[in-house]
């Protein structure tokens, strides 16, 4: 199975903050990366798929980047509505479009 | 916008089978460019993939739940199932439907991601 590590698995960061989620994946996976964002008590949603497309309605300041093994999650510029926990997931192993990264918990400094 | 909700118990006695169902609210359910699939959250845990079903009926499983679980599809009810069979205090979650779209860009393997979620469903195992 392919394992998906996220790093860090928390964050403290201010407003205005440029922030990075990192996920990296123990084999290739190409771009088959997808982040989404889950606010307490709420189902998740999907930020970026296909490693940096993204997802319609979704604010320009989230960017995803990378390919292979090495991902990440970019925000530019932290507003207040942010706060959430990020997932990465892998969907390039066939049958198993499987691992969710462990998450990243971004709170307010 | 496709809506998704979920439904069934929210207690379950070990070593029963837990039985959700999902309504999805468009005909997108016999539609190719979709697939639909299950995750759950322990509470205070992270997400985990429980499979997927595409409308034709062929369906795919996280291979630590695989001998467990069936997923099956009701395109005249337009309705996916979730079957979990001799469930144990770990199988405590809110458990999530999501609809999965798939993306084409010229590789042999579409993007794939969930979409649309429903608002999940607590399933509490407990005698």
């Amino acid at each position: 199975d392919i394992q998906m590590t996220q790093s860090p698995s928390s964050l403290s960061a201010s407003v205005g903050d440029r922030v990075t989620v990192t996920c990296r994946a123990s084999q290739n996976i190409s771009t088959y990366l997808n982040w989404y964002q889950q606010k307490s008590g709420k189902a998740p949603k999907v930020l970026i798929f296909g490693a940096s497309n993204l997802q319609s309605g979704v604010p320009s300041r989230f960017s995803g980047s990378g390919s292979g093994t090495e991902f990440s999650l970019t925000i530019s510029s932290l507003q207040p509505e942010d706060f959430a926990t990020y997932y990465c997931q892998q969907s390039y192993s066939i049958p198993v479009m499987n691992s969710f990264g462990q998450g990243t918990k971004l709170e307010i400094k | 916008q496709l809506l998704l909700q979920e439904s069934g118990p929210g207690l379950v006695r070990p070593s029963e089978t837990l039985s959700l169902t999902c309504n999805v609210s468009e005909d997108s359910i016999t539609d190719s460019g979709y697939f639909w699939g299950w995750i759950r959250q322990p509470p205070g845990k992270g997400l985990e993939y429980i499979g997927r079903i595409y409308y034709t009926g062929r369906a795919y499983y996280n291979p630590s739940l695989k001998s467990r679980v069936v997923l099956s599809l009701d395109t005249a009810q337009k309705q996916i199932s979730l079957k979990v069979t001799s469930v144990t205090a770990a199988d405590t979650a809110v458990y999530y439907c999501a609809s999965g779209l798939l993306v084409w860009f010229g590789e042999s393997i579409p993007w794939r991601f969930f979409e649309q979620w429903g608002q999940g469903t607590l399933v509490t195992v407990s005698s």
